[in-house]
């Protein structure tokens, strides 16, 4: 069974920083797409980014209002995934998911969020 | 890009059918038969319904079905029940390696 847990979410201020944490069991995270997807409170589903497998370079791409602010990466000895948040915005207040994913199936599995607030 | 765009609400009596629909470009829904759908309860994580346009994940009822046409996608529920009230979201791949969502449909069981 695949499980998906995030952690590392929390009250920062504008400006700051934060490394979310996705540690996956039931799958090796080196063998899949996996992307992170947010939800404001109260507001619908926001992709923000996604990571290729191992195999096709690990590569990554990223929702433009994101690009340069975050960063997806991943310790394969952790089977770990990681979405550094730079920068922070208020607007970048939501719960944030990770979610293995590919282009044709979609989001399949997804854990159960970490809540980033950021206020002053 | 801008959200694929959904009705923000749905609603149907039980036994009925409802259908929700998801309207992108060419870039994205139309270009691709990549369109997902997601349901998801308050304080929940989305789960998914309907993958690759049509297709349904084990596990998910044959009450739910997907279609496309052109730029538009369409999630039907058939035979309503008092838990499918939930929101839905579409979501597809877009040109030049993006994922879009829709805004979200929240859909009531009369």
């Amino acid at each position: 069974e695949v499980q998906l847990v995030e952690s590392g979410g929390g009250l920062e201020k504008p400006g700051g920083s934060l490394r979310l944490s996705c540690v996956a069991s039931g799958i090796t995270l080196s063998d899949v797409w996996m992307s992170w997807v947010r939800q404001a409170p109260g507001k619908g589903l926001e992709w923000v980014g996604r990571i290729r497998k191992q195999a096709e370079g690990v590569t990554t791409d990223y929702a433009e209002h994101v690009k340069g602010r975050f960063t997806i990466s991943r310790d394969d000895s952790k089977n770990t995934l990681y979405l550094q948040v730079n920068s922070l915005k208020s607007e970048d207040t939501a719960v944030y998911y990770c979610a293995k994913y590919n282009t044709a199936r979609g989001f399949d599995h997804w854990g159960q969020g970490t809540l980033v607030t950021v206020s002053s | 890009q801008s959200a694929l765009t959904q009705p923000p609400s749905a609603s149907g009596s039980p036994g009925q059918s409802v259908t929700i629909s998801c309207t992108g470009t060419s870039s994205d829904v139309g270009g691709y038969n990549y369109v997902s759908w997601y349901q998801q309860y308050p304080g929940k994580a989305p789960k998914l319904l309907i993958y690759e346009v049509t297709k349904r994940p084990s596990g998910v009822p044959d009450r739910f079905s997907g279609s496309k046409s052109g730029n538009t996608a369409s999630l039907t529920v058939s035979g309503l029940q008092a838990e499918d009230e939930a929101d839905y979201y579409c979501t597809s791949y877009a040109r030049s390696d993006n994922e879009l969502f829709g805004g979200g449909t929240k859909l009531t069981v009369l």
